[in-house]
């Protein structure tokens, strides 16, 4: 069983560039989740999809975040522009219906991201 | 997550050594789980708890839920360089999971 795929792995922008992340989760997930890892800290949470609509996004910055999940399967996440305290690795997790009860996620490998 | 307060930070033991990382709640929890991440990588499940007073095993760890279901221990026993990484518990609290600080553990061969 292939896992979640993420891309890119880096990227490095300067401030109020732009940039995307894509995510492919396990096939037949249909939770999706975003999370923002700063270096030395947990992972926090941005969005979270069931199929292709929004669960959760309390905490997404939406002035300059946007995330989409059009046909329920592969989601990107948007940063425009990019400040400086949006350097951090981006982690895309799926579960299924059943792992949601075990509490078993799914995670990519994440994207690193590098503003200057 | 202020809402997951994990302790301690960070951990050096010897190899063949004991170990215990706590996570604590102010909120009674409806699950509690625990992951494990190696640097650079994605964050792997390793058990989760869900009613008070339980207990889990796999392998040398070992995670408990207090009867409260506000706190809970992961002890790892005879430690291994294999056990390094950060350990990180997240809590199901209604919607969406949430994840503490996490504890990077380092085991000295």
């Amino acid at each position: 069983e292939a896992g979640v795929a993420q891309s890119p792995r880096y990227k490095i922008i300067e401030k109020r560039q732009s940039v995307a992340f894509w995510c492919n989760p396990i096939s037949g997930h249909a939770t999706l989740y975003w999370y923002q890892q700063i270096l030395g800290q947990g992972p926090k949470l941005l969005i979270q999809f069931q199929n292709n609509g929004v669960v959760d996004d309390s905490q997404l910055p939406k002035d300059r975040f946007s995330a989409e999940r059009l046909k329920g399967v592969d989601s990107t996440l948007k940063i425009q522009p990019a400040k400086l305290e949006d350097s951090a690795v981006y982690l895309c997790a799926s579960g299924s219906a059943g792992t949601t009860y075990t509490g078993e996620l799914f995670f990519g490998e994440g994207s690193r991201l590098t503003v200057l | 997550s202020q809402e997951l307060e994990q302790s301690p930070q960070s951990l050096i033991v010897q190899e063949g050594k004991n170990l215990t990382i706590n996570c604590t709640s102010s909120k009674t929890l409806y699950g509690l789980y625990w992951y494990k991440q190696k640097y650079g990588e994605g964050l792997i499940f390793l058990m989760m708890l869900q009613k008070g007073g339980e207990e889990k095993s796999h392998e040398k760890i070992t995670a408990k839920l207090d009867e409260k279901k506000q706190q809970s221990s992961l002890h790892i026993t005879a430690s291994q360089p294999s056990h390094a990484g950060i350990y990180l518990c997240g809590a199901d609290l209604g919607n969406d999971m949430r994840f503490g600080a996490g504890t990077r553990l380092t085991v000295k061969p």
